[in-house]
């Protein structure tokens, strides 16, 4: 079972361009979230999802923004990338297990923004 | 809004000793609590959860946690440490939705484990 799926693994990003990056799942998860995790920072949750065709803003939304189209798929786009962006980010998806939410991650795509 | 705090950032244990990573949680309401681990270039691994059904919580490589809710703790340790636990860990909670909206994670802890 491949699980999460993030698509690029890495990318080097002029400021200024726009960037989309991809997850999709295979899980048939109703819930998505991104995550940016920064050094010292640990994780925080940028945009999710709890099931296809809603979306919600996390702890850090701005300039960033995201679409449900379907169960699978949850891009992540960047309008106009800036150096504040750099980061590794993470897709991941949710299952109720007694109750609480247990998340899936994706191995993480790594942006550089100069 | 609930709220977790990992105390020290890198955590320093000899092969087979005791380890012991400390997380302290805020919630209003009883909270569940997850530890996930993170092994270098990769994505983050459930350890363990708590949700309420026993305070003694078991996870996976022999890690444990208890929930202690006078001390609004939940620290995570394993008798014996081995070379392969080095690894980041974050200690994360939900609110009584059971984190639909998204899990609030801790800043994590380095686990450096000495030969």
């Amino acid at each position: 079972t491949a699980g999460i799926t993030q698509a690029p693994t890495s990318q080097i990003l002029a400021a200024g361009r726009s960037m989309t990056l991809r997850c999709t799942q295979d899980m048939r998860h109703n819930a998505m979230y991104w995550y940016r995790q920064d050094l010292g920072l640990g994780l925080r949750l940028i945009h999710y999802s709890n099931t296809a065709g809603t979306t919600g803003k996390g702890e850090v939304p701005d300039g960033y923004s995201v679409s449900r189209a379907n169960t699978d798929d949850f891009p992540l786009t960047l309008a106009s990338a800036v150096p504040s962006q750099t980061s590794v980010y993470f897709c991941a998806s949710s299952e109720q297990i007694s109750g609480a939410n247990v998340l899936t991650f994706g191995a993480g795509s790594r942006l550089t923004v100069l | 809004a609930q709220s977790v705090t990992q105390l020290g950032s890198h955590v320093s244990v000899s092969e087979g000793a005791l380890v012991l990573l400390r997380c302290n949680y805020s919630s209003s309401v009883p909270p569940y609590l997850f530890w996930y681990v993170q092994y270098p270039n990769q994505g983050l691994q459930l350890l363990l959860k708590y949700t309420s059904a026993a305070t003694l919580v078991k996870g996976i490589n022999g890690f444990e946690a208890e929930f202690k809710k006078s001390e609004t703790s939940f620290h995570l340790t394993k008798p014996s440490a081995h070379m392969s636990d080095a690894a980041e860990y974050f200690c994360a909670v939900a609110d009584s939705g059971g984190g639909a909206d998204g899990l609030t994670f801790g800043k994590g802890t380095h686990l450096i484990i000495q030969p």
